[in-house]
């Protein structure tokens, strides 16, 4: 699976929007972007996948550059519970149930 | 429909004992993951499972570590002769053919 880069941490204030930047330059034309999340002392959730369309769910929205070196996860209201570590993960649409390689992810604070 | 389960939440061992860790998968999924997460880190493959086969076991170590997944029964990760580097949380996934993972809660293993 190609690499992704994300920031360490970033900080948000509650009721406020924040984007989560996620570069993948060696992205091959097969990879899904897929983030999970992961919350204090609890298993990853998963969060939203997508190939080139900007995607929506009831969690978040996935806005993939058009280039698709490039994406950002979107979540329209921060809350409390949303504190977590972000994951962005390329998975290969051709190989069927792969693992998921998770990098550092970014660690989301959220003020109150 | 119930969420993937692992039990138990919380194991204690001492060094040379056995640990036998067990996931049930969500209903209707036949592929099971387990990954570990080590204090500070990230979460890092083990082992990929189907019903009574192991897909990829690539990222489990050749020693004191197996997995399974009878056809009936939860899916089983037994660590050997445990040592201290073993403490850690061990989460299990499951899935339907190419889709998401779901993650169950984890077992935290303290090895004294």
């Amino acid at each position: 699976d190609a690499k992704t880069t994300q920031p360490n941490s970033m900080e948000s204030n509650e009721e406020e929007p924040v984007h989560l930047p996620c570069n993948h330059s060696t992205i091959s034309g097969t990879d899904y972007i897929h983030w999970y999340r992961q919350l204090p002392s609890q298993g990853p959730e998963y969060v939203i996948h997508g190939l080139t369309s900007n995607v929506n769910n009831r969690m978040a929205s996935l806005a993939i550059a058009e280039d698709r070196k490039s994406s950002t996860l979107i979540l329209h209201r921060a809350t409390l519970r949303d504190a977590a570590v972000y994951y962005c993960i390329l998975r290969d649409g051709n190989s069927g149930n792969t693992p998921l390689v998770f990098g550092k992810g970014t660690r989301l604070s959220v003020i109150a | 429909n119930a969420g993937v389960m692992q039990n138990p939440r919380h194991l204690v061992r001492r060094r040379g004992q056995e640990a036998r860790l067990r996931c049930s998968p969500m209903k209707g999924h036949s592929h099971v993951y387990w990954y570990r997460q080590l204090p500070e880190e990230g979460l890092k493959f083990m082992v990929y499972l189907q019903k009574e086969n192991i897909i990829d076991e690539s990222g489990m170590p050749k020693e004191r570590f197996s997995a399974e997944f009878p056809k009936e029964g939860p899916s089983i990760l037994r660590i050997q002769q445990v040592v201290r580097g073993d403490s850690a949380a061990y989460f299990c996934a499951s899935s339907p053919p190419t889709a998401e993972q779901f993650f169950g809660p984890g077992t935290r293993l303290t090895v004294l």
